[in-house]
């Protein structure tokens, strides 16, 4: 019954490396969305794409990237991880407007930076 | 920008009590709010969305647009109901939600 999934559950990298979270969506959704999730601050929009190859900015776009080659994956990439990326990084999909529809969220995968 | 604001960061009630959690938003128009919630090792799931007006698990939410507030209660807490609870406005557009930084929940044996 899973139909958002988050290639990896924990991730330990080492600073300075380039990090790949991955997340494929089986439910030909529209948008897709990467969040973090911190304590005291709850989620924080990070990049989201409304279609193939595009993408827009969240509200903490910085020191991170996206791809969205193909309309059920949507990668999100750390150029060069660094210890206040230590996280929890949640990917959602969305089959139209959130606003109508809401999300449909991915078990989250726990980066930890060191 | 659009805000949200959730005031308690933690909230313990007995079981069998009634529970309130706030949520404050500021958003210019009509906006379509949701609650989410995040058991313990689960996945954040939809609990409840303003436009259905639906009452799941035994919790409502009304939009009050006067106090800009979408709070949700359930007027008694049972044990299963422990987790962490956000409110989600739309955001910056209709593309996407805001969260609330999120209240975690406690119902007391």
């Amino acid at each position: 019954d899973v139909k958002v999934t988050q290639s990896s559950r924990y991730l330990v990298k080492r600073t300075g490396e380039k990090v790949f979270l991955e997340c494929v969506q089986d439910m030909d959704h529209e948008n897709m969305f990467w969040y973090r999730q911190d304590p005291g601050l709850g989620l924080r929009l990070i990049y989201f794409s409304y279609d193939v190859k595009m993408k827009e900015k969240g509200d903490i776009p910085e020191g991170y990237s996206v791809s969205r080659e193909k309309k059920e994956r949507f990668s999100l990439i750390l150029e060069s991880a660094s210890t206040n990326q230590t996280s929890m990084y949640l990917c959602a999909s969305s089959l139209g407007s959130p606003e109508n529809y809401g999300y449909t969220f991915g078990s989250g995968t726990r980066l930890t930076v060191v | 920008a659009q805000r949200v604001t959730q005031p308690e960061k933690l909230l313990s009630v007995f079981k069998g009590a009634p529970v309130e959690l706030k949520c404050n938003y500021s958003y210019s128009g009509s906006p379509e709010l949701f609650w989410y919630v995040q058991y313990s090792r689960q996945r954040l799931q939809l609990l409840l969305r303003h436009i259905s007006r639906e009452s799941i698990k035994g919790f409502t939410a009304d939009l009050n647009k006067g106090e800009t507030s979408f709070h949700l209660k359930k007027p008694f807490a049972q044990e299963e109901d422990s987790a962490m609870y956000y409110c989600a406005p739309p955001g910056r557009s209709a593309r996407q939600l805001t969260f609330g930084s999120g209240t975690q929940l406690t119902v007391l044996p």
